[in-house]
């Protein structure tokens, strides 16, 4: 296991367009989480999921951007009607449950998915 | 609102010497605080964390210290070297929060050789 894989690392798109992320967490990791980064700033909390079930939400969570993770594995963030705002590094972690698993509460972060709406 | 501060957007320091980074918080549910380390085009790694029911935790050059009273945490680089040179982000959470962090924006280090 290589750790926590992002898919796109890199989209450019025009505003308007619909656009759909890919996490692959670590396999023995229950819990998965998505972030945003804006330049300048800290990673923004958007979601997170315990095994399928999605149990929080931000209200930096517009209903534009909905997140599944269908079979408790993998996790995709779609983002319709893109808008220059959305232009944000997206950032996927999964952890186990209790928090332990090499990271103390911390989590697995990946590489992260650059959005650019034009 | 920031519930989470770093102040000093930027920090250089020699190589050999201690670095400093600082963050204050706010929200008093916050138990536990996390430091990360982040490289261009990677995402953030897990560096130390510290539990509120210490004031102290060490591992190996990276030492995290809690001042819950003045709700503020330090983390200390010695020695510092050049690999160091990256964006610290702090990081707290509440136990009772299904583990969600909320990050301070971030500390631009720069270990002079």
């Amino acid at each position: 296991d290589t750790g926590v894989s992002q898919n796109p690392r890199h989209k450019i798109t025009k505003r308007g367009q619909n656009v759909t992320f890919r996490c692959d967490p670590i396999s023995e990791h229950n819990r998965l989480y998505w972030y945003r980064q804006t330049l300048g700033q800290g990673p923004e909390f958007l979601t997170y999921f315990q095994n399928e079930a999605q149990l929080e939400k931000s209200r930096l969570l517009s209903d534009r951007f909905s997140a599944e993770r269908p079979k408790g594995s993998f996790s995709t963030l779609e983002i319709q009607r893109t808008e220059q705002g959305d232009s944000a590094m997206y950032l996927c972690a999964s952890s186990f449950r209790d928090g332990s698993g090499g990271a103390g509460y911390g989590y697995t972060f990946g590489s992260g998915t650059r959005l650019t709406v034009v | 609102d920031q519930q989470v501060k770093q102040n000093s957007p930027s920090l250089s320091v020699q190589e050999g010497r201690i670095s400093i980074l600082n963050c204050d918080y706010t929200n008093s549910m916050f138990d536990y605080f996390l430091w990360y380390k982040k490289y261009p085009a990677e995402g953030p790694t897990f560096l130390i964390s510290i539990s509120s029911i210490k004031d102290k935790n060490e591992d190996g050059r990276f030492t995290v210290f809690l001042n819950k009273s003045a709700k503020h945490l330090s983390l200390h680089i010695v020695p510092s070297q050049p690999g160091d040179s990256a964006v610290y982000f702090c990081a707290a959470g509440s136990s009772g929060s299904a583990r969600q962090l909320t990050f301070g924006s971030g500390t631009q280090l720069t270990v002079l050789p």
